[in-house]
């Protein structure tokens, strides 16, 4: 089992970023899927999930309206499409699948990308 | 709701250390709690789900409890190695609102 993300990187205030994670050694469509962030020296906070079949979602009142998440179960990817970008949401972006469906227990994580906004 | 961790616990090796994290509004009861280890440099794992199971692979050291007269869920480590040294993370589901929520974490130093 393996989720391994991409696309973080440097970013202006205002700028977008696409967040990918790409999993694979399970089936992908029958999780529930998960996007954490950790900003430097800091804990752990939900951003947003989706069911396993893409038309349900919900999001952090931090990100609501900026970010969106979805996913591909043919390509077995999630996806984070991040928009009006803030200081604030520099972070590391975590992947993370619930384990099984229902349980709310997530794992594996990925390793993370680290997106940073900043001018 | 919130869930509040200690900022940091210690303990010696071969010893045990427990860390609260406790539930503001409603009852620990009605939600299960998972633990997740992070240790220096790494995605954090997880230890303990649904308040007292433990994963497959992970050292029977690592126990988890809940507490009804406190709203607190616990995690306890016993015999105490330096490989323990982390950041401890509970969490939670609010079914009300479909959000999730993780407590502010606990560094444990292993002295």
């Amino acid at each position: 089992v393996q989720l391994v993300e991409s696309g973080g990187g440097l970013v202006q205030p205002g700028g977008s970023l696409r967040l990918s994670c790409a999993a694979s050694g399970f089936t992908f469509s029958s999780h529930w899927m998960y996007w954490v962030r950790q900003a430097p020296g800091k804990g752990l906070v939900w951003v947003s999930h989706i069911n396993s079949d893409g038309d349900w979602t919900n999001y952090a009142d931090s990100v609501k309206g900026r970010f969106t998440i979805s996913r591909d179960n043919v390509k077995n990817t999630l996806y984070l499409q991040m928009n009006s970008l803030r200081g604030e949401d520099t972070a590391v972006y975590y992947c993370v699948r619930e384990a099984f469906d229902g349980t709310k227990w997530l794992d594996p994580w990925g390793q993370g990308t680290l997106v940073t906004v900043s001018s | 709701f919130i869930l509040t961790q200690p900022h940091s616990v210690s303990g010696s090796p071969g010893k045990t250390v427990t860390i609260s994290c406790t539930r503001t509004s409603g009852s620990v009861a009605d939600t299960y709690v998972q633990w997740y280890q992070q240790r220096p440099g790494s995605s954090p794992t997880i230890v303990i789900y649904e308040d007292n199971q433990r994963p497959s692979g992970v050292p029977a050291r690592f126990s988890g409890s809940i507490d009804s007269s406190s709203n607190s869920a616990s995690l306890t480590i016993s015999g105490l190695a330096t490989e323990d040294e982390a950041d401890y993370y509970c969490h939670s589901y609010d079914p009300d609102d479909h959000t999730v929520i993780f407590g502010g974490g606990t560094k444990l130093t292993v002295l």
